[in-house]
């Protein structure tokens, strides 16, 4: 069965400093996987996702994840935090049938100025 | 577009007291999902349904019954309601290998 475990459940950045959300995942055949944001008192909003095509996926606002295998690993970086970016953030596995979908627990990520 | 749309926003029930959630998604996906959400503990899958007539558990389905009515629709049932359940539920659908689209979330509080 396919599961997710994110590293860090606060994250604090400097704003123009990397971000950095970690993500590993477990899954017994080859995965897609998805980071999701989201805002204080909103739904969730897809920033990208992997589906078998580029390892290096890049999303909206700037993000952008890297599919490791060899790591079972697919972490969200941006180069350069902005204050907008403070939410919390989700990473999320699916196996190959594509059924089911599991998150991780969240990854809180403050920005200070 | 709609999208996925859940009734109702938010609920108060007592101890023992049953409801059921609704959702309905206008896209013509096959998969649809329910899932609660809880302070540091992320998005739980309660139960998910592949396509029509199909449905299976999730992480946490004690306490809780689903119905996938029709393609389009997707209910979450508690028969008898305990704090434990007060929590946020979204429901979600989805093509299969593609992203999951997310209602606005049913906020839920169980006294």
């Amino acid at each position: 069965a396919q599961s997710v475990t994110q590293l860090g459940s606060h994250v604090s950045v400097s704003e123009g400093a990397l971000v950095l959300l970690r993500c590993n995942y477990s899954s017994s055949v080859p995965p897609y996987l998805f980071w999701y944001v989201q805002y204080p008192n909103q739904g969730l909003q897809l920033l990208l996702k992997y589906t078998s095509a580029a390892t290096l996926v890049k999303g909206i606002n700037g993000f952008e994840a890297e599919f490791k295998k060899s790591e079972t690993s697919f972490h969200l970086t941006k180069p350069s935090a902005h204050m907008s970016d403070a939410a919390e953030y989700f990473c999320a596995v699916s196996d190959l049938r594509g059924n089911k979908l599991v998150f991780g627990a969240g990854t809180i990520l403050r920005v200070k100025s | 577009n709609a999208g996925v749309t859940q009734t109702p926003k938010f609920q108060v029930l007592k101890t023992g007291q049953s409801m059921t959630l609704q959702c309905a998604q206008d896209m013509n996906h096959n998969s649809m999902y329910w899932y609660r959400q809880d302070p540091g503990m992320g998005l739980r899958l309660i139960y998910y349904s592949a396509s029509e007539g199909t449905t299976d558990k999730g992480e946490v389905p004690n306490g809780y019954n689903v119905s996938r009515l029709n393609k389009r629709e997707f209910s979450l049932r508690l028969e008898s309601a305990a704090p434990s359940q007060t929590s946020v539920y979204f429901c979600a659908s989805r093509k299969w290998s593609q992203e999951a689209f997310f209602g606005q979330g049913t906020r839920l509080t169980v006294v």
